[in-house]
């Protein structure tokens, strides 16, 4: 079956420091894959996405995504970590081989940023 | 502004009392869905809907109710709401294309006493 899996539920990094998400998936084939931040009490917002060509992606707010086929996976990085981006954050991916298109979120990973 | 309007954003029930989420969206999505999102159990799929009058059921269909008879409109409907449907609601569209990625409103908390 197809999935996505966030293997950490709680990060914890002190502002300013580097931060890496990670995101596994599991698919037939490359799915399109997506990233997205909740802060508390709002919806969903898309940081970046990655359909195929260049394996790292930018996104918004200082994001970036790397793509590696060989380990199934689509971490999410930045290099500098500010105190709004606590948040709650979801990997997701679509088929990309047809069909309804609807995506698999991951159970995400909430991010703590210490002073 | 593009967004997806849901309403109401707080609501406190009683078991068995019928009750509907309205979600609309103002970017002439074709794709529609409503998820729900419970600790530890992140975002699971109630419904979703591919253009009018089509719908299909998500991963935890059971208690709820859909209709999709505007492109914009994708009510959520619970007939007889029971205390396990207490939750934070989604609604989100798309458009058909599959990167394109889907615009989530504000959410739903439901509480069912």
């Amino acid at each position: 079956a197809q999935s996505v899996t966030q293997p950490d539920i709680h990060i914890t990094v002190s502002e300013g420091a580097s931060l890496e998400l990670r995101c596994n998936y599991s698919y037939g084939a490359t799915p399109y894959l997506f990233w997205y931040v909740q802060s508390p009490g709002q919806g969903l917002q898309l940081l970046l996405k990655y359909f195929s060509g260049d394996t790292l992606v930018q996104g918004i707010k200082g994001f970036e995504a790397e793509f590696k086929r060989s380990q199934s996976s689509f971490n999410l990085r930045k290099p500098s970590v500010h105190w709004s981006d606590a948040a709650e954050y979801f990997c997701a991916a679509i088929s990309s081989s047809g069909g309804s298109y609807i995506p698999t979120f991951g159970r995400g990973t909430s991010l703590i940023v210490h002073p | 502004e593009a967004q997806v309007t849901q309403n109401p954003r707080y609501l406190i029930t009683v078991t068995g009392k019928k009750l509907t989420v309205t979600c609309s969206q103002n970017m002439n999505h074709e794709y529609m869905s409503w998820y729900r999102q419970d600790p530890g159990l992140g975002l699971r799929q109630i419904y979703y809907s591919m253009n009018v009058e089509v719908t299909d059921k998500g991963d935890v269909p059971e208690g709820y109710k859909v209709s999709r008879k505007e492109k914009r409109n994708f009510p959520l409907i619970l007939e007889s709401p029971s205390p396990n449907q207490t939750s934070l609601y989604f609604c989100a569209s798309s458009l058909r294309e599959a990167g394109e990625g889907y615009t989530f409103g504000s959410g739903t908390r439901l509480t069912v006493v």
